[in-house]
């Protein structure tokens, strides 16, 4: 069974430190790899893809991808309370079906 | 640009009732459609994907159906609810595959 495994947390830092999520995935196929957060009660929205290994930085975020550990994280610099959410770890596998991850829920403490 | 809707957005339904949920993509054509069910404090499930109109396949069996009559239309129902059946709808879309899926605002649905 291809899988997509998530802390669920919650993962708690502290305003304006680094929180560090991470997600490993079964599928040694998996091409395309995607995170979403999702706020309480509301959909998820993606944040940022990657496709090829190391990393991809998008303002305050990066994303990690090592596809021989099959491994894959998600860095929020300066975290805020804003940030306080679920993530959701996404994997595009050998099938082309999407995969989600449980998700990590994390809060961000004032 | 592209966009997603999905209606109702919360119902309330007794037991054994039927359920239509009902979603629409704009600025796209033949996209990829999706019916995912999230329960409470729960991930993401995937009920049913479509690659085309009249195409359905569904991933997870139920007594819950979807239908695609028109190509940006999505619909997912059901002749009668179950209590298990409660949980956030999400209907979700992506140009082709590979690519990434955008999500609709949700429906909440809970079964008494």
């Amino acid at each position: 069974q291809k899988e997509v495994e998530q802390n669920s947390g919650p993962l708690s830092v502290p305003e304006g430190a680094i929180a560090s999520l991470n997600c490993t995935y079964s599928d040694r196929g998996s091409q395309s790899f995607f995170w979403y957060r999702q706020y309480s009660g509301k959909s998820p929205e993606l944040i940022m893809f990657i496709y090829s290994n190391g990393d991809k930085e998008d303002g305050r975020f990066t994303a990690q991808l090592n596809k021989a550990s099959q491994y894959v994280s998600l860095l929020i610099r300066d975290s805020q309370p804003s940030d306080s959410a679920t993530y959701l770890c996404a994997v595009n596998n050998a099938g082309n079906m999407l995969t989600f991850g449980g998700g990590t829920r994390l809060m961000v403490k004032p | 640009s592209q966009t997603i809707h999905q209606w109702p957005a919360t119902l309330v339904q007794p037991v054994g009732s039927p359920l239509s949920l009902e979603c629409t993509v704009e600025g796209t054509s033949n996209p990829n459609l999706y019916w995912y069910r999230q329960a409470a404090g729960r991930g993401l499930q995937l009920l049913f994907y479509s690659v085309g109109i009249g195409q359905i396949s569904s991933e997870v069996p139920q007594n819950l159906s979807a239908s695609r009559p028109q190509d940006r239309q999505f619909i997912l129902s059901s002749k009668k609810l179950l209590l298990s059946d409660s949980g956030f709808y999400l209907c979700a879309w992506r140009t082709g595959m590979g690519n990434t899926i955008y999500f609709g605002e949700g429906s909440w649905l809970t079964v008494v």
